[in-house]
């Protein structure tokens, strides 16, 4: 089915360092959502966008929904050991079913 | 605290027996429910979308005399693996939106046929 673009694909950081990736469709979303997946487990909701330009943030996390409604990005700051783990972005338009990334595998060297 | 819940998160079975998994929105009713299927290091990848009160819509490429979906209630939809084999194993997780729009994901059910 259709994905949209996540990248990037993995990344290493120092912990204390802050985290961008960032999401990037050919078509118009009116929701974006960011997931974070911890082995075995299933996804666990971070934060909701409904509205273009919109920035939201939750604890050091902050996404913002892009203007043009195409893209997405994610930031986490002051990375802490425990934000290992894969971070999904997702998108949907109206009510058809979520689009889901391919995924940021994020690693956090203490 | 979980808004989904979905068991069981382990089941092993032998070969060409049926295993039915559930999933349950935990504080709100969900008319739909969706149950995807994930391979190792890759994406979630939709199987079905189940509706309350009608039949399920399934993506193309998915079995649906395979995978049997059943959603009875406002709260729980069921997801049978019809007689399993070894390429069924997998990690198959359920997922509800919750109004205005978050969509929930429940624990994951990781299914191993022996």
């Amino acid at each position: 089915g259709q994905q949209l673009n996540q990248s990037p694909q993995s990344m290493f950081i120092q912990e204390g360092e802050d985290v961008s990736m960032n999401c990037t469709s050919s078509s118009i979303f009116n929701t974006w959502l960011w997931y974070k997946q911890d082995p075995g487990e299933g996804p666990v909701l971070l934060i909701a966008l409904y509205k273009a330009g919109e920035l939201t943030s939750n604890g050091r996390l902050t996404a913002q929904f892009g203007i043009t409604r195409k893209d997405s990005f994610l930031n986490i700051s002051a990375s802490i050991p425990s934000d290992v783990g894969i971070y999904f972005c997702a998108g949907r338009s109206g009510n058809t079913p979520l689009v889901f990334g391919k995924g940021t595998r994020l690693s956090v060297i203490a | 605290g979980a808004v989904v819940s979905q068991h069981p998160s382990r089941v092993i079975c032998k070969s060409g027996t049926s295993v039915k998994i559930e999933c349950r929105s935990l504080d709100f009713q969900a008319t739909t429910m969706f149950w995807y299927r994930q391979f190792p290091k890759q994406s979630l990848m939709l199987m079905a979308t189940s509706n309350e009160g009608s039949k399920a819509t399934y993506e193309q490429g998915v079995e649906k005399d395979k995978f049997l979906i059943n959603h009875a209630s406002l709260t729980l939809s069921t997801l049978t693996v019809t007689s399993a084999h070894p390429e069924d194993s997998s990690f198959y997780i359920c997922s509800a939106n919750r109004p205005p729009g978050e969509l929930f994901f429940g624990e994951g059910s990781r299914l191993t046929v022996l």
